[in-house]
């Protein structure tokens, strides 16, 4: 089975600052990976996502991530914030074969002036 | 414009009634989720749909119900054998050979 592990519930940070938020996944099989925001009250809006090739794969909004097999990690990265980033960020796990995502509990970014 | 559309944002219902909740999308994708989010716990799936009439249930399909007669409608049901309903509900889709979902904007439901 799979699972997908989001290490910080909150991460405050300053604005202009660079952030990380962490996630490591768990399975037995390949996965594709992904990572959406989440604004106040509002749906869930795709940031980036790894299926195959370069470990490194830059999404929207200056966002960008890595993927370390070896570390089963998809850690996601932004050099300098702005106080719009603020949001809950939702690290997601695919596994292949299935048509089923799973998801973190999420991080909540907290930009400040 | 494309996209997914839920109604409505807000609902308010007492406890013992069922409630439906709306989804509705035109991008022409065969699969449909239904996702049920609390604070601090991510999203849950509920029930998913990969083609018209059929759909499986999910991780906490327990006191929902749901049916799919069109291609572009989900509609989820809230029945009163639900314990705890008060929650942000999202419906999300994927087309056929892709990866990733898009999700609605959510339906806020509040049962007193």
């Amino acid at each position: 089975a799979q699972s997908v592990t989001q290490l910080d519930s909150q991460v405050p940070v300053f604005e202009e600052a660079p952030v990380e938020l962490r996630c490591n996944y768990s399975s037995s099989v390949s996965v594709y990976l992904f990572w959406y925001v989440q604004y106040p009250n509002q749906g869930l809006q795709l940031l980036l996502k790894y299926l195959s090739g370069s470990t490194l794969v830059k999404g929207i909004n200056g966002f960008e991530a890595e993927f370390n097999k070896s570390q089963t990690s998809f850690h996601l990265r932004k050099p300098s914030v702005h106080i719009s980033d603020t949001a809950e960020y939702f690290c997601a796990v695919r596994a292949g074969g299935y048509n089923k995502l799973i998801f973190g509990a999420g991080t909540r970014l907290a930009v400040h002036p | 414009d494309g996209g997914i559309t839920q109604s409505p944002k807000y609902l308010f219902r007492k406890e013992g009634q069922n409630v439906t909740l709306s989804c509705e999308q035109n991008l022409n994708h065969d699969a449909m989720y239904w996702y049920r989010q609390d604070p601090g716990q991510g999203l849950r799936l509920i029930y998913y749909s990969q083609i018209v009439n059929d759909f499986q249930k999910g991780d906490i399909a327990e006191g929902y119900s749901v049916s799919r007669e069109k291609k572009e409608s989900f509609p989820l049901t809230v029945t009163s054998a639900q314990k705890n309903p008060t929650a942000f509900y999202l419906c999300a889709s994927q087309g056929q050979g892709g990866y990733e979902q898009y999700f609605g904007p959510g339906t806020r439901l509040t049962v007193t």
